[in-house]
């Protein structure tokens, strides 16, 4: 099976700060990466998908690039509704659905 | 406007089956695919498998091979997920969503339903 790993785990940041998010997978899954934001108690919500495809009404702040078995999320200037979970997923065909273990962005 | 909704909490005894249902709602149900997702307390996101709403194929992972069903209602527009011999560590909010993958395999997920707490406890 394809593992996923983010990093880091948790990230600190203040308002209007540039972030980035990493996510490495265990083998090559091309741009077959989604991207996720979950804030406590509700659904996740769909950013980024085939690595940097934006979703329609996700603001252009989000960005998503990478491919083969590296990829970053960045978020250009942190607004106060960005802080939550982030979770990556891919969904290479050969062993799809794994999601990344989380970063949890938190208010500096 | 696309919506998944999802049946009420419940409480399941270890050993007990549950079946969690999700009507979709505000497009094409067979043109698309239904994925199934966990999260236990405090933990991460737990892809449990796929169903195509077009043919019924199915994938699961493999840890839940064997212990799951899904399954899906045209007539009705809703997709069931149905989990067996539950344990103690099956305590989780499950999630449907719509996959856009609806043919050859799960893809990534563009809509969710609101989530059903599953609770086993004896």
């Amino acid at each position: 099976d394809i593992q996923m790993t983010q990093s880091p785990s948790t990230l600190s940041a203040s308002v209007g700060d540039r972030v980035t998010i990493t996510c490495r997978a265990s083998q090559t899954i091309s741009s077959w990466l989604a991207w996720y934001q979950q804030v406590p108690g509700k659904a996740p919500k769909l950013l980024i998908y085939d690595a940097s495809s934006l979703e329609s009404g996700v603001p252009l702040r989000f960005g998503g690039s990478g491919s083969g078995t590296e990829f970053t999320l960045t978020i250009s200037s942190l607004q106060p509704d960005d802080f939550a979970t982030y979770y990556c997923q891919q969904y290479n065909s050969s062993s799809p659905g794994t999601f990344g273990q989380g970063t949890k962005l938190e208010i500096k | 406007q696309v919506q998944l909704v999802q049946s009420e909490a419940e409480l399941k005894r270890p050993g007990a089956s549950v079946k969690v249902s999700c009507k979709a709602s505000g497009y094409t149900f067979s043109s698309c695919g239904i994925s199934w997702v966990r999260q236990a307390p405090g933990q991460g996101l737990e892809w449990m498998g796929w169903i195509s709403a077009y043919n019924g194929n199915t994938d699961y992972a493999q840890k839940f091979q064997g212990r799951v069903t899904m399954t899906t209602n045209t007539s009705t527009s809703a997709a069931y997920m149905e989990l067996r011999s539950l344990r103690s560590d099956d305590t989780a909010v499950y999630y449907c969503a719509r996959d856009l993958g609806h043919y050859y395999g799960s893809t990534y997920f563009d809509y969710w339903g609101q989530g059903t707490l599953v609770t086993v406890s004896s």
